[in-house]
């Protein structure tokens, strides 16, 4: 696709739900990201791939946050038994090379609102 | 994680001014320097990428410039209209990923 896609746009969960959040890079792309942007606060790193491989996952929160790439192209990001301060937007992005001189392209984002 | 600092943490101003904010970044190990905007209900979209000491560049009317040795970067945008009403953010690379400050929510009033 043109961009990088990420679904579903809004989530509402109840405490306690799991919840599985996709996303679908820009073809090509051989660096994934994931994101979580709580309220008034900036993104905040959670962990990235390098084609299917997880090289860093120094960011997710807690054990109860899983995230995969099984092929290299489509990401699912887990949040299990979900609490309140789960809630956040949580950013997808991809990269054509692993390089500081490239700039993300992000997806629109995943609003999750867990009550 | 070493910190990165964005200033002012919101601006009103009106169409036609133009304005300026900062970020911060440690000095240290310098790799890139990287600026987004972010406009309400879309993706945050790539504004420049910077990695020379003293570099500036330019996107029609909004230009950055780059100081590594001190680690700040400004961010400049002349004559501001209301499409430009978004959060900046910007972003250090470090160990390998981008490090965000909190952003500077930006509103114009025409």
């Amino acid at each position: 696709g043109a961009g990088v896609s990420q679904s579903p746009r809004y989530k509402v969960a109840k405490r306690g739900q799991d919840v599985a959040l996709r996303c679908d890079p820009i073809s090509g792309h051989v660096s994934l990201f994931w994101y979580q942007q709580a309220l008034g606060q900036g993104p905040e790193f959670l962990t990235y791939f390098q084609n299917e491989a997880q090289l860093d996952k120094s960011g997710l929160p807690s054990d109860r946050f899983f995230a995969e790439r099984p092929e290299g192209s489509v990401s699912t990001l887990k949040i299990q038994r979900t609490q309140q301060e789960d809630s956040a937007v949580y950013l997808c992005a991809s990269s054509f090379l692993h390089s500081a001189n490239y700039g993300y392209t992000f997806g629109s984002g995943t609003r999750l609102t867990v009550v | 994680i070493l910190n990165v600092e964005q200033s002012p943490q919101s601006l009103h101003v009106q169409e036609g001014d133009s304005t300026n904010f900062t970020c911060s970044f440690p000095s240290s190990n310098f790799y890139a320097l990287h600026w987004y905007r972010w406009e309400t209900a879309k993706s945050p979209e790539a504004l420049f990428v910077m990695t020379l000491n003293g570099d500036e560049k330019k996107k029609g009317r909004i230009s950055a410039t780059l100081n590594t040795k001190e680690g700040y970067s400004y961010l400049y945008i002349k004559g501001s209209q209301p499409e430009d009403s978004a959060t900046y953010l910007c972003a250090n690379y470090n160990t390998d990923k981008l490090i965000f400050g909190t952003g500077t929510r930006l509103q114009v009033f025409p």
